[in-house]
C-alpha cells in the first residue's frame, strides 16, 4: 500500500545534541510537510517542500532545518534541541494542487521526540 | 482569511448513542473541508473530505458530515458510537492563499466513549 513512513517512531536525545527525523513516501507526491504537535494541541506547520522549493513558515525557529534529497525522502534536522522541542513530529504529503483545488494531505504515524 | 472553529473541546457519549462534533468555518470562497482523527500517539487519519461535490459526505468507520453553506458549518456525525471511536478529531479548512495545499486546523475535539 502507498503510504507515508516515519522513522524512528520514538526518539530520545539530549539537550543540545543534534537529531534528525526521517520521512519517506511511496505516493510520489510533490509536496511534503513537517508539523510539530505538542500535547493536546493541533499540529503546527514548520515548513514544506514543493518539489525542490523549500518554504519556511515565518515563525519556525532557525533551530529547525529540513532537507529533501529526492521526491521520496524528507528529513527534519533539529540542530540544538531544547526541552521545549519535545513533541510529536508529523510528516505529511500531498499532490501538487491544480488551480484553487486543495488536495488532501496524508500523514505519517509521527515521531515522538523526547529531550533529556 | 480562512479559519475554523471547533465548538467543543471535549465530547463524551455512551457507547451505541449518536455522536455530533461541531465545526464552523470562515472562508471568502468555497473551501475544501476535512475531518481527521488522531488516536493516542498516532498520526492523523483522514475521515472524510468535502470539495464542492455532494454536500453530505460519507467517510470511513460510519462517520459522515454535512456541508451547510448558509450556516458555515461542517459538523461530523455518527449514528452509533463505538469504543474504538475514542480519539481526538480535527476539523480542517483549506488555505486559499497557499500554492501548496496548506491547511488550517481547528483546535480539536476529544471524543470519549462511556461503556
Amino acid at each position: 500500500d502507498a503510504m507515508v513512513i516515519q522513522n524512528p517512531r520514538y526518539q530520545v536525545t539530549q539537550f543540545g545534541k543534534p537529531v534528525t527525523l526521517s520521512c519517506s513516501q511511496t505516493l510520489n507526491h510533490n509536496v511534503m510537510y513537517w508539523y510539530q504537535q505538542k500535547s493536546s494541541q493541533a499540529p503546527k506547520l514548520l515548513f514544506h517542500y514543493y518539489d525542490k522549493d523549500f518554504n519556511n513558515e515565518a515563525d519556525t525557529p532557525d533551530n529547525f532545518q529540513s532537507r529533501r534529497p529526492n521526491t521520496s525522502f524528507c528529513f527534519l534536522d533539529i540542530r540544538s534541541p531544547g526541552l521545549g522541542d519535545a513533541a510529536m513530529y508529523l510528516c505529511a504529503t500531498s499532490r501538487r494542487p491544480s488551480g484553487a483545488t486543495t488536495d488532501t494531505q496524508y500523514f505519517g504515524p509521527g515521531t515522538r521526540l523526547t529531550v533529556l | 482569511a480562512q479559519s475554523v472553529t471547533q465548538l467543543d473541546s471535549h465530547v463524551s457519549v455512551s457507547e451505541g448513542t449518536p455522536v455530533l462534533l461541531r465545526c464552523n468555518y470562515s472562508s471568502s470562497y468555497s473551501p475544501s473541508l476535512f475531518w481527521y482523527v488522531q488516536h493516542p500517539n498516532k498520526g492523523l487519519q483522514l475521515l472524510l473530505k468535502y470539495t464542492s461535490a455532494a454536500t453530505l459526505v460519507k467517510g470511513i468507520n460510519g462517520f459522515e458530515a454535512e456541508f451547510k453553506k448558509s450556516e458555515t458549518s461542517f459538523h461530523l456525525t455518527k449514528p452509533s458510537a463505538h469504543m474504538s471511536d475514542a480519539a481526538e478529531y480535527f476539523c480542517v479548512v483549506s488555505d486559499s492563499d497557499s500554492s501548496a495545499s496548506k491547511i488550517i486546523f481547528g483546535s480539536g475535539t476529544r471524543l470519549s466513549i462511556r461503556p
